[in-house]
């Protein structure tokens, strides 16, 4: 069984700083890691999905890089905004399956 | 907008009944993939589908069961319902599976609100 872990749990900041989160998960049995946004009374929304070790994707202000050796991922956010709160999930897809194994995921609250 | 629609939206029924979710995925997608999100748990991946026919299966209770038809939307049955099944419950699609490409994006349905009481 994938244990994931995203750290922190939550976390608050002011418009326009520049924030990063944490995803672990055990480097075996891996095919893929995903990274979701949820905002509130929405649905999941995939933003990235990275594959190699060093891996690193972009997509306006957030980034994400990718280590499958260590079994780690980051996501940053530059400068961050208010329409930027939602929950981030981290995901790991299983090695030759598209079973996703989601953490609980980082909350983000931007204050304007 | 996903292009992923699930119906109802919110349910409420009693234990021990039995509910239908259903779900139609995106045009063209092939993969269906139902999650559970419960109070202080992440999303539980349930099942999934490709193409009709079951391709995975995770912490699924036997009380639960899922089909895929020949219009590719899918249903999931919730039977000898229990307070604790309370939950939203997410239907995704993907356009494949594993084994045609890595990183198998999945697109999320907007989720039906299952409460028992």
């Amino acid at each position: 069984i994938l244990n994931v872990e995203q750290s922190p749990q939550s976390l608050h900041v002011q418009e326009g700083d520049s924030t990063n989160f944490t995803c672990s998960f055990p480097s075996s049995n891996f095919y893929a890691l995903h990274w979701y946004r949820w905002e509130t009374a929405k649905s999941p929304e995939a933003l990235f999905v990275m594959t190699l070790n060093g891996d690193e994707k972009k997509k306006g202000r957030i980034s994400a890089t990718l280590n499958t050796k260590e079994g780690y991922s980051y996501l940053y956010i530059k400068g961050s905004q208010p329409e930027d709160s939602a929950t981030y999930l981290c995901a790991p897809q299983i090695y030759n399956t598209d079973k996703l194994i989601f953490g609980t995921g980082t909350r983000l609250q931007v204050f304007p | 907008d996903s292009g992923v629609t699930q119906t109802p939206k919110h349910l409420i029924t009693a234990t021990g009944q039995r509910v239908t979710l259903r779900c139609s995925p995106r045009s063209g997608d092939l993969s269906v993939y139902w999650y559970q999100q419960s109070l202080d748990q992440g999303l539980q991946f349930l099942i999934q589908y490709y193409n009709g026919e079951e391709r995975a299966k995770g912490n699924i209770l036997e009380r639960f069961s899922a089909q895929q038809f020949p219009d590719l939307h899918s249903e999931l049955n919730l039977s000898s319902l229990e307070l604790g099944d309370s939950a939203l419950y997410f239907c995704a699609s993907s356009p494949w599976t594993s084994g045609r490409g890595w990183g198998n994006e999945q697109f999320f349905g907007p989720g039906t609100r299952l409460t028992v009481l």
